[in-house]
């Protein structure tokens, strides 16, 4: 399973643009990307996914560059709410379709 | 849409009893559920992945008969602690992943206070 790594913490203002990046070097070729979302005593929150290039939700925004090492999560205009733990995670399809977690990025958002 | 469950949300339980915690998907079915357990300030730790109709497949260092799962239906597994101890007062949270999807979605967690 391809390890990911993120900053542990990232600090933010409401009303900015925040992008967390995640490296995984050895991602590989059958692996999707997900972003989720971690509020204390709650379960993991499903943000994005993604294999290649861009995509785009409601939410947020993933950008993959070709070569998939690496992925930013973009989140526009984050407010207090968006303050969570943010988990980078890169899991084969088929298969045990297996999530190891790393220890995600912290983001506070300030007002 | 892709909303799963987990009953009871909270558990105090006396040592050495067991404990069952239910995990459905609500609408949708999967053949694949995953078990996790996060402590304060850390991560989550996988235990276990549940595949319907068969054994589940324990991560090193989980003891697979202190910790039981059944995933009997496409729509529920469940996580039996037994003779429970202190130290197994966590947050066990299940996932679930749609037939044929890529992505898993978490239940809301289940804390169990051993005393």
């Amino acid at each position: 399973l391809a390890k990911t790594t993120q900053p542990i913490s990232m600090d933010s203002y409401e009303g900015q643009e925040v992008n967390i990046t995640c490296s995984h070097n050895n991602i590989a070729t059958n692996d999707y990307i997900t972003w989720y979302q971690q509020f204390p005593s709650q379960g993991p929150r499903f943000i994005i996914q993604g294999y290649k290039t861009k995509v785009t939700n409601e939410v947020a925004s993933l950008f993959i560059p070709a070569d998939r090492k690496s992925s930013t999560l973009s989140l526009p205009r984050v407010s207090l709410s968006d303050t969570a733990v943010y988990y980078c995670l890169v899991g084969a399809s088929g298969n045990t379709g297996k999530l190891i977690f790393g220890q995600g990025t912290t983001l506070q958002v300030k007002p | 849409g892709a909303v799963v469950s987990q009953h009871p949300s909270w558990v105090i339980c006396k040592s050495g009893t067991s404990v069952k915690i239910e995990c459905r998907s609500l609408d949708f079915q999967a053949t694949t559920m995953f078990w996790y357990r996060q402590f304060p300030k850390q991560s989550l730790m996988l235990m276990a992945t549940s595949n319907e109709g068969s054994k589940a497949t324990y991560e090193q260092g989980v003891e697979k008969d202190k910790f039981l799962i059944n995933h009997a239906s496409l729509t529920l597994s469940t996580l039996t602690v037994t003779s429970a101890h202190p130290e197994d007062s966590s947050f066990y949270i299940c996932s679930a992943r749609p037939i044929n999807g890529e992505t898993q979605y978490f239940g809301p967690g289940t804390r169990l206070l051993v005393l």
